[in-house]
């Protein structure tokens, strides 16, 4: 599969802790996206960065929170001092600007805080 | 603010049946709208846009500026169509972010 890959897929954690996601974008896509996704939900934007540039974040994205793509490549996403209201399912997408910028979402990293 | 709002949290249609899926959006700008599908144990995939005019799968889409809607419509609803569906808007003039409803989750019973 050479889809958006995410990594772990499943993580549970003590109320505290630090965690970090790592996300593979496809292949050459410029964009790279963060999206959170709770139950009865649908997903909410976190931030997205075009190469190694983040070029929004969403108030979501509290000062626990945060993103990184230092090559343009892959990028981590971490969490610092998880609370209970992090429990939710992190996806990551990717895009390529000049076709169609069609965005591709990965499986997500399901996070539980305990 | 941009919201979308999608009234049905689950719908329920036999196959062969119409099927429309409504979506509503709250956007003074000048919005981009999308249809997103996640079937069981698979990720999340566009659909189809509302620029692009396409009927994907049987489903189309109108954009109805005047109702402020962008309702997903399929005249004969085949069984592998159960599935979750979000609709999500994208301001064309700047945001890349992509609002997204609650979603509504479609079965077609057999």
């Amino acid at each position: 599969d050479t889809g958006v890959s995410q990594d772990p897929r499943h993580k549970i954690t003590k109320r505290g802790q630090n965690v970090t996601f790592r996300c593979d974008p496809i292949s050459e896509h410029n964009r790279l996206y963060w999206y959170r996704q709770t139950l009865g939900q649908g997903p909410e934007f976190l931030t997205y960065f075009q190469n190694e540039a983040q070029l929004e974040k969403s108030r979501l994205l509290s000062d626990r929170f945060s993103a990184e793509r230092p090559k343009g490549s892959f990028s981590t996403l971490e969490i610092q001092r998880t609370e209970q209201g992090d429990s939710a399912m992190y996806l990551c997408a990717s895009s390529l600007v000049w076709a169609g910028n069609t965005i591709y979402f990965g499986e997500g990293s399901w996070l539980t805080v305990v | 603010a941009q919201r979308v709002t999608q009234p049905e949290k689950l719908l329920s249609v036999f196959k062969g049946a119409p099927v429309e899926l409504k979506c509503n959006y709250s956007y003074s700008g000048s919005p981009e709208l999308f249809w997103y599908v996640q079937y069981s144990r698979q990720r999340l995939q566009l659909l189809l846009r509302h620029i692009s005019r396409e009927s994907i799968k049987g489903f189309t889409a109108d954009l109805n500026k005047g109702e402020t809607s962008f309702h997903l419509k399929k005249p004969f609803a085949q069984e592998e169509d159960s599935a979750m569906y979000y609709c999500a808007l994208k301001d064309q003039g700047g945001s890349e972010k992509l609002v997204f409803g609650k979603g509504t989750k479609l079965t077609v019973n057999p």
